[in-house]
């Protein structure tokens, strides 16, 4: 069973526009982890944010993680063409390594 | 390229027949991780290595589905009797145990189409 929802499932916006995926999980996480994939490749790591951090930066990235609220968010801002993929968010609990993913949410950048 | 690789890309096979999937990981990483997707869908978890060591597994992993990592370095997953809902992608990924938190390195994965 999957532990992360993303909203949307879609999101279409035109290229410079800032994206806002949010993701909910249902039990206590040890970190967050946003991943990208590419229509029919392999996911590309973005960012981790640890469950005592509330925010995160990394490029044109932004992350928020609020564990009150078993919620999370990922901010993409001067969206490009490029950035146009699936993200998911993913988590790991307890002792476990292993990730537990969202469905993802569809991006499409318009040029 | 030092990423994580899959091998074959791609698979067809006849219901009933056997497959076998290899996962060359990242080479100082000591942690290998199997898992599906299916179209629409995030991954879900199968297996995962600890060097040599297979330290949890899904239940999705049922009897059909075998893994190895023999000598702690590259893996393979075996199905066997494949059946039409094990058409999917079988994605690898690896990680190095620090303190910093688990962030696993994906390869390209292996799709599976069962006919």
């Amino acid at each position: 069973s999957q532990q992360g929802e993303e909203d949307p499932q879609a999101l279409s916006i035109q290229e410079g526009e800032n994206a806002t995926m949010n993701c909910s999980y249902k039990t206590s996480i040890n970190n967050l982890q946003w991943y990208r994939q590419n229509s029919g490749r392999g996911l590309v790591h973005l960012i981790l944010i640890r469950s005592n951090e509330r925010e995160k930066h990394s490029g044109r990235l932004r992350v928020t993680l609020d564990t009150s609220k078993k919620s999370s968010s990922l901010l993409i801002t001067a969206s490009r063409a490029a950035d146009t993929a699936s993200y998911f968010c993913a988590g790991s609990q307890g002792g476990s390594e292993k990730l537990v993913f969202g469905k993802g949410t569809k991006l499409t950048v318009n040029p | 390229d030092t990423g994580v690789s899959q091998d074959p890309r791609h698979k067809i096979t006849k219901r009933g027949q056997n497959v076998t999937f290899r996962c060359d990981p990242i080479s100082e990483h000591n942690r290998l991780y199997w898992y599906r997707q299916t179209l629409g869908q995030g991954p879900e978890f199968l297996t995962y290595f600890q060097n040599e060591a297979q330290l949890e597994k899904s239940r999705l992993l049922s009897d059909r589905f075998s893994a190895e990592r023999p000598k702690g370095s590259f893996s393979t997953l075996e199905i066997q009797r494949t059946e039409q809902g094990d058409s999917a992608m079988y994605l690898c990924a690896s990680s190095l145990i620090t303190g910093g938190g688990n962030e696993q390195f994906f390869g390209p994965g292996t799709r599976l189409t069962v006919l």
